[in-house]
């Protein structure tokens, strides 16, 4: 079974359009993190999230928002899709602490379309 | 400014091997990841480096020098399965990661 799962997978949507990505994680982590990702650039932080009521915002965070309902669960909304917020988006956990690195664990990715 | 610079794109033959290089620029310095990327995959974690000196893990090394704000990751015997990007990313003095915009790693028999 998959530590880091998102939901949709996939999803074509159209502008103007709210959508929520959800992040469910079975790690036991405290941290979660949204990426997106475009063609040529780096991994970009959109949102993360340190526990339940630590939510900072990253790098792109204009246009999102996120909710971290429980330690498991972090969601990613666009309130009005753009164009331009097509993107494959990753969430990400990590440990801080425990694991001597902080590596980040990621799940498999929303590849968000929007017409 | 927080910066990450690595090759866009590198080819090499099966069984050589090959050098990615990454130079990094972070507000303070914790630590320095490689992950491997397949096409419309996640990122998966290969090594880490916070010392000086060369860390290796089976046909995957990755080397940092922190006065000249450098890394390499090194892959041996490159088999087809290698072909991927590689991310280089750095992590600051909030343990927040910066990434580079990879290196594509294409393999030719």
């Amino acid at each position: 079974d998959a530590d880091v799962t998102q939901t949709p997978r996939n999803r074509i949507t159209k502008t103007g359009k709210r959508i929520m990505l959800e992040c469910s994680q079975t790690k036991g982590h405290d941290r979660m993190y949204w990426y997106r990702q475009d063609p040529g650039l780096g991994l970009r932080l959109i949102y993360y999230s340190f526990d339940v009521k630590d939510i900072n915002k990253g790098e792109i965070s204009d246009g999102y928002s996120v909710s971290r309902q429980a330690q498991a669960k972090f969601s990613l909304s666009l309130e009005s899709a753009i164009p331009n917020q097509t993107a494959l988006y990753f969430c990400a956990t990590s440990d801080f602490g425990r694991a001597p690195n902080n590596e980040q664990f990621f799940g498999p990715g929303t590849r968000l379309t929007v017409l | 400014g927080q910066n990450i610079d690595q090759p866009t794109e590198m080819t090499a033959t099966e069984g050589a091997i090959v050098q990615i290089n990454c130079t990094y620029q972070t507000s303070g310095f914790n630590g320095l990841f490689w992950y491997q990327q397949h096409a419309g995959e996640a990122p998966t974690f290969l090594s880490y480096n916070v010392l000086d000196g060369l860390e290796e893990k089976g046909r995957f090394s990755s080397f940092l020098s922190r006065s000249k704000g450098y890394s390499y990751l090194l892959l041996k015997e490159l088999q087809m399965k290698d072909s991927a990007s590689y991310l280089c990313a750095g992590m600051d003095s909030n343990y927040q990661l910066i990434w580079g915009a990879g290196t594509k790693l294409i393999i030719k028999p």
